[in-house]
């Protein structure tokens, strides 16, 4: 399969608790890049990773990744409404960008 | 960065038709990438578009299904040919600058 798996699939906290998404691939990457899909509406891109980083930070974001187990995981702190979407890990190897199979992720008032 | 200018945004399409897309970019790029998001799923990797070459097709994807065409650094086509319902689905176009990934917001396909 071309994809990554992302868990869980989907996640449903509480307005102002935090939410981790996991990645894992499986081939060698250049870097690993996470994205957000708001419902019907295209991916905007939330923060990059090169293989040499463990760890980044954007905000209320923060990405680590470890190429010696092949995942990645994203943490967004104090969760707001808006921050309801789908979220997608990709990979970018061989000069192709490939995806993992997303989170959906719920905040609740 | 880069502006991808995708159209048409949605179309309703009868079953043993064919539909196709285009990809604008405001600069010019290598290799534009062509993806399907079904339902529900997340993006798969369609097809890789060079200028001047054949598209490079991933598993289970075919040229007589989804013929791409690439005339210059800035444009291309993906056509959906002898549409079937099983084809419903979003698909988008992408460049990659700089290590970074950009989307047209991509053609929302529903055949019927």
């Amino acid at each position: 399969s071309q994809q990554g798996e992302e868990d869980p699939q989907a996640l449903s906290i509480q307005e102002g608790e935090n939410a981790t998404m996991n990645c894992s691939y499986k081939t060698s990457i250049n870097n690993l890049q996470w994205y957000r899909q708001n419902s019907g509406r295209g991916l905007v891109h939330l923060i990059l990773i090169r293989s040499n980083e463990r760890e980044k930070h954007s905000g209320r974001l923060r990405v680590t990744l470890d190429t010696s187990k092949k995942s990645s995981s994203l943490l967004i702190t104090a969760s707001r409404a808006a921050d309801t979407a789908s979220y997608f890990c990709s990979f970018q190897g061989a000069q192709k960008l490939v995806f993992g199979q997303g989170t959906r992720l719920t905040i609740n008032p | 960065s880069a502006v991808i200018s995708q159209k048409p945004s949605r179309d309703i399409c009868q079953r043993g038709t064919s539909l196709t897309i285009q990809c604008q970019v405001d600069s010019q790029v290598t290799m534009m990438f062509w993806y399907r998001q079904q339902p529900g799923q997340s993006l798969t990797l369609i097809a890789t578009a060079n200028q001047g070459s054949e598209a490079t097709y991933e598993s289970g994807f075919v040229i007589d299904k989804f013929p791409i065409s690439r005339p210059n650094l800035t444009f291309s086509t993906l056509t959906v040919s002898n549409m079937s319902p099983e084809d419903s689905s979003i698909y988008l176009c992408s460049v990659i600058v700089y290590t970074e990934a950009f989307f047209g917001q991509g053609t929302r396909l529903t055949v019927v």
